[in-house]
C-alpha cells in the first residue's frame, strides 16, 4: 500500500517570504514522488518530481522539494512567495513495483498575502 | 495546456441515470488514469488502462466502468447515479516514449447529480 499525507490544510504566508508545504509518504519500494499545483476550476499541473539522484529537485515557477529518505518526507519549498502562488497543492507517490497509479495526498491550501 | 482533453466540462443529471465522461490523451501517452475529487474525499484514483487493457483498478464503484479504445481515448461510464456521484472527475496520462513518468491532467469534468 501507499499513501501521502500532508499535515496542513492551509499555509498562511506573506508576499516576500519563503514557503514551505510538507508532505510525508509511505511506499513499498523506491518512492517517485510529484507536486501539483490546482488553480480554481482548473485541473491538476505538475511542478516538480523526484525520481532518483539529488536530493533537491528544481521545478516550475521557481518551486523546489527536498527528497529526505530517512524522514520520508519531500517538502515543497520557495524561497520567496507571491500573492499568485496561492493555489492548492497536493504531493503524490507512486511506488515502482507494478501499480503505477499516483496515490494523492489531501492537499494543502496555500494562501499568499500582499 | 496538458494536452489532455476531457468532455463534457459540465454535466448535470438525475439520480439513476447513466453518463459517460470522454477523455483524449496526450499525443503518444499510452496510459489514461481516472481519478475522482470530491470534497470529503479528496483524490481518489479509480481506473489506469495502459494500450488499451486494465492496468490498475482503485477504489472505483461497481456502477462504474471505464474502457480505453485502439485511438487511446478512454470514456468512464457511471450508471445508477447517486447524489453522492457528485464530484470533479480527472483524466491523466503518460507513458509516451521518451516521456517523463509524470501524468499529465485534463481540467476535468464536473458532474453534478441531482
Amino acid at each position: 500500500a501507499q499513501s501521502v499525507a500532508q499535515p496542513e490544510d492551509q499555509v498562511n504566508v506573506a508576499e516576500g517570504n519563503p514557503l514551505t508545504v510538507k508532505c510525508t509518504y509511505s511506499v513499498s519500494g523506491n518512492p517517485y514522488l510529484f507536486w501539483y499545483v490546482q488553480y480554481p476550476n482548473r485541473g491538476l499541473q505538475f511542478l516538480l518530481k523526484y525520481i532518483t539522484g539529488d536530493n533537491l529537485v528544481k521545478g516550475s515557477y521557481g518551486f523546489e522539494a527536498e527528497f529526505n529518505k530517512s524522514q520520508t518526507s519531500f517538502h515543497l519549498k520557495k524561497p520567496s512567495a507571491l500573492v499568485s502562488d496561492s493555489a492548492l497543492y497536493f504531493c503524490a507517490v507512486r511506488d515502482d513495483t507494478g501499480r503505477r497509479a499516483l496515490t494523492f495526498g489531501s492537499g494543502t491550501r496555500l494562501q499568499v498575502q500582499p | 495546456d496538458s494536452g489532455v482533453t476531457q468532455t463534457p466540462k459540465h454535466l448535470i443529471t438525475a439520480t439513476g441515470q447513466r453518463v459517460t465522461l470522454r477523455c483524449s490523451p496526450r499525443s503518444g501517452d499510452l496510459s489514461v488514469y481516472w481519478y475522482q475529487q470530491s470534497l470529503d474525499q479528496g483524490l481518489q484514483f479509480l481506473i489506469q488502462y495502459y494500450n488499451g487493457e486494465e492496468r490498475a483498478k482503485g477504489n472505483i464503484l461497481e456502477r462504474f466502468s471505464a474502457q480505453q479504445f485502439p485511438d487511446l481515448h478512454s470514456e468512464l461510464n457511471l450508471s445508477s447515479l447517486e447524489l453522492g456521484d457528485s464530484a470533479l472527475y480527472f483524466c491523466a496520462s503518460s507513458g509516451r516514449t521518451g516521456g517523463g513518468t509524470e501524468a499529465f491532467f485534463g481540467q476535468g469534468t464536473r458532474l453534478t447529480v441531482v
